[in-house]
């Protein structure tokens, strides 16, 4: 049974502080790594992907994989409100995407 | 594009009734998924899609559910008869190959069985 694990929050952070979300996996042979975003109420939305190890960087957010430890996180800089969701991680392994149960982030002005 | 269309939005219906659920991918799209997402047990994949043909249907919680994809354009899954444990939202979701690749949402449809 593929898993993947997140703290399911919450996790509040101050705005302007930079805010980290954590994920592992248990499928050694996962290839692709996702960050999703998902407001109440709406449907989870791409933020990150990730296939390698090291960081991607693209504006505020960072992602970071280890696949040695099976591990990924995502970084928030300058965490605003609107940043205030559920962050879903997914992993896939020739497979299609297994979520985690996700991450409330709830970012306090 | 319009992104994946899934109709209704909202559906209330009565134990025992039957319901369909919709979802249109995004063109161009070979593979579309269902999800069904609750806070107990999160995103879960229901069956999977590839080019048209149903290639995983183990998610598939019960004989009562069923998935049909009839042309590149059009997903159902119904549930006969509903009962009130499969209130939940269910999201269909579609990616341009079955594997490995970003899948996008629709906004989903929940579903209420009273």
């Amino acid at each position: 049974q593929k898993e993947v694990e997140q703290n399911s929050g919450p996790l509040s952070v101050p705005e302007g502080a930079i805010a980290s979300l954590n994920c592992t996996y248990s499928d050694r042979v996962s290839q692709s790594f996702f960050w999703y975003r998902q407001y109440s109420g709406k449907s989870p939305e791409l933020i990150m992907s990730i296939y390698s190890n090291g960081d991607k960087e693209d504006g505020r957010f960072t992602a970071q994989l280890n696949k040695a430890s099976q591990y990924v996180s995502l970084l928030i800089r300058d965490s605003q409100p609107s940043d205030s969701a559920t962050y879903l991680c997914a992993v896939a392994a020739n497979t299609p995407l297994v979520f985690g149960k996700g991450t409330r982030l709830s970012v306090i002005a | 594009d319009a992104g994946v269309i899934q109709s209704p939005r909202h559906e209330v219906t009565e134990m025992g009734q039957e319901v369909t659920l919709r979802c249109k991918p995004i063109s161009g799209h070979n593979s579309l998924f269902w999800y069904r997402q609750t806070m107990m047990r999160g995103l879960e994949l229901l069956i999977y899609f590839n080019n048209n043909v149903p290639i995983d249907d183990s998610g598939m919680p019960e004989d009562r559910f069923s998935a049909k994809m009839p042309n590149a354009s059009f997903s159902t899954l119904k549930i006969q008869p509903s009962e009130p444990r499969d209130s939940a939202v269910y999201f269909c979701a579609s990616s341009l190959s079955i594997l490995d690749t970003e899948a996008f949402f629709g906004q989903g449809t929940r579903l209420t069985v009273v």
